[in-house]
């Protein structure tokens, strides 16, 4: 079935340095999802990519789905604390005849102030 | 306020109890979703309800047995859970089950003694 693999699974950075997280699928995607669950949280929806190749930009973050539409990476530039917590990606994809939406593992982010 | 209310947000129970999750959300989809986070599987989907019909059953134990009257509640009834069950119980909903954006619930955290 659909795999989604997330890395690297921990990110420690000094603030103001910058982070990416990489997401890949073993199946082309429809689209691809991305969350984040600050410490003791819930997962919130940050965005939804769903054209080859896109990129997308919220401040300081940069979306990109790649042109094969089986990966995708999320950059954030000079972290801040606020940054804290694990980013998850989630592909959908058509499996056993309908499509379902598969989470990464996440990539937990500490950002040391 | 996320639209989709899980109580209660935390639960000690024996593991002889039986006891109830309960799941509701207001923002008019058709789908419900539990997850099952922990250390070790960071977003595990339990089951899946569209239309108040189970749609995926993630091969979850039969000690959790979930109930969706309608579109709106979702309840997670457990028995004789077992230590490794603790974990953070998440709700879920979806305009469609088709991998629509997932809005989270806040989660109910769980603990088995």
């Amino acid at each position: 079935g659909q795999q989604v693999m997330q890395i690297p699974q921990y990110q420690h950075v000094q603030e103001g340095e910058d982070f990416t997280t990489y997401c890949n699928s073993s199946t082309t995607l429809s689209n691809i999802q991305w969350y984040k669950q600050r410490p003791g949280g819930h997962p919130v929806f940050l965005i939804q990519l769903v054209k080859s190749g896109e990129v997308k930009k919220q401040k300081r973050l940069t979306f990109q789905f790649g042109e094969a539409k089986k990966n995708s990476s999320l950059h954030i530039t000079a972290t801040q604390t606020t940054d804290v917590g694990t980013y998850f990606c989630a592909g959908e994809g058509w499996q056993g005849g309908s499509e379902k939406l598969v989470f990464g593992k996440g990539t937990k982010l500490t950002v040391n102030p | 306020e996320t639209g989709v209310t899980q109580t209660p947000r935390h639960l000690v129970m024996g593991m002889t109890n039986k006891k109830s999750l309960k799941c509701e959300q207001h923002l008019g989809h058709n789908a419900m979703y539990w997850y099952k986070q922990s250390a070790k599987k960071p977003l595990e989907l339990m089951f899946v309800y569209n239309f108040k019909e189970q749609t995926e059953n993630n091969s979850v134990p039969s000690r959790f047995s979930p109930e969706c009257p309608n579109s709106s509640h979702l309840f997670l009834h457990l028995h004789t859970l077992q230590p490794e069950d603790s974990a953070l119980y998440l709700c879920a909903s979806s305009v469609g089950d088709g991998g629509n954006t997932i809005y989270f619930g806040e989660g109910s955290w769980l603990t088995v003694v």
